[in-house]
């Protein structure tokens, strides 16, 4: 089945400095690749997400790339701020007669004021 | 908030004891889904369901089970074989017309007495 592999496990970067976060997976058949950010004692929410048939996409300060070739996406967050300090999952999803997605084991990013 | 709800917030269960987790959603969405989180491993896929009175197993569905009765319930019942239930579970759900990102409830979090 799909594995997702994600690194760092911890960032910590000063504010206003960049932030890159990197996934693999292993199953070709992953056709969609969504990133959420959960804060504290919140549940998990999309902040951006980009299909197979796309390599680049951006939103603002939030970025991702992905290399279906190598098999690996990464989440930019420039001119990073406090609010940006939070646990970051990246995620691959597949049709398998159903949709299923399957996440990284997250990175938990800490922005230093 | 609206939209996914779970029930209880917190539940403990008792040694040799099976505890049933709710999940309600009023999106109208097909596909619907149970996670595990447990600390730096992310969230790992227990069940999950695209349609009424069908469902799939994930990656960990040993000692759980679930049912598909409505398309808005998905309650997922954490059986006594469970011999490590302690965790935070989360329940979702997405549209079925393309793969598209997952809404989050704000979870369970389940202690053994």
């Amino acid at each position: 089945g799909e594995n997702v592999e994600q690194h760092p496990s911890t960032l910590s970067v000063q504010e206003g400095d960049s932030a890159v976060i990197k996934c693999t997976y292993s199953d070709s058949a992953s056709n969609y690749f969504p990133w959420y950010k959960q804060e504290l004692g919140k549940r998990p929410q999309l902040i951006i997400d980009i299909r197979s048939n796309v390599g680049e996409k951006k939103d603002q300060r939030i970025a991702v790339t992905l290399n279906k070739t190598a098999k690996h996406f990464s989440l930019h967050i420039t001119e990073t701020q406090p609010e940006d300090s939070a646990v970051y999952f990246c995620a691959a999803s597949m049709n398998t007669g159903g949709f299923k997605t399957i996440f990284g084991a997250g990175t938990r990013l800490f922005v230093k004021a | 908030d609206g939209g996914i709800t779970q029930s209880p917030k917190y539940l403990f269960r008792k040694e040799g004891q099976n505890v049933t987790l709710s999940c309600e959603q009023n999106l109208n969405h097909d596909a619907m889904y149970w996670y595990r989180q447990d600390p730096g491993q992310g969230l790992r896929l227990i069940y999950y369901s695209q349609i009424v009175n069908d469902f799939q197993k994930g990656d960990i569905a040993e000692g759980y089970s679930v049912s598909r009765e409505k398309k808005e319930s998905f309650p997922l019942t954490v059986t006594s074989a469970q011999k490590n239930p302690t965790a935070f579970y989360l329940c979702a759900s997405s549209k079925m017309d393309t793969n598209e990102k997952l809404f989050f409830g704000s979870g369970t979090q389940l202690s053994v007495l």
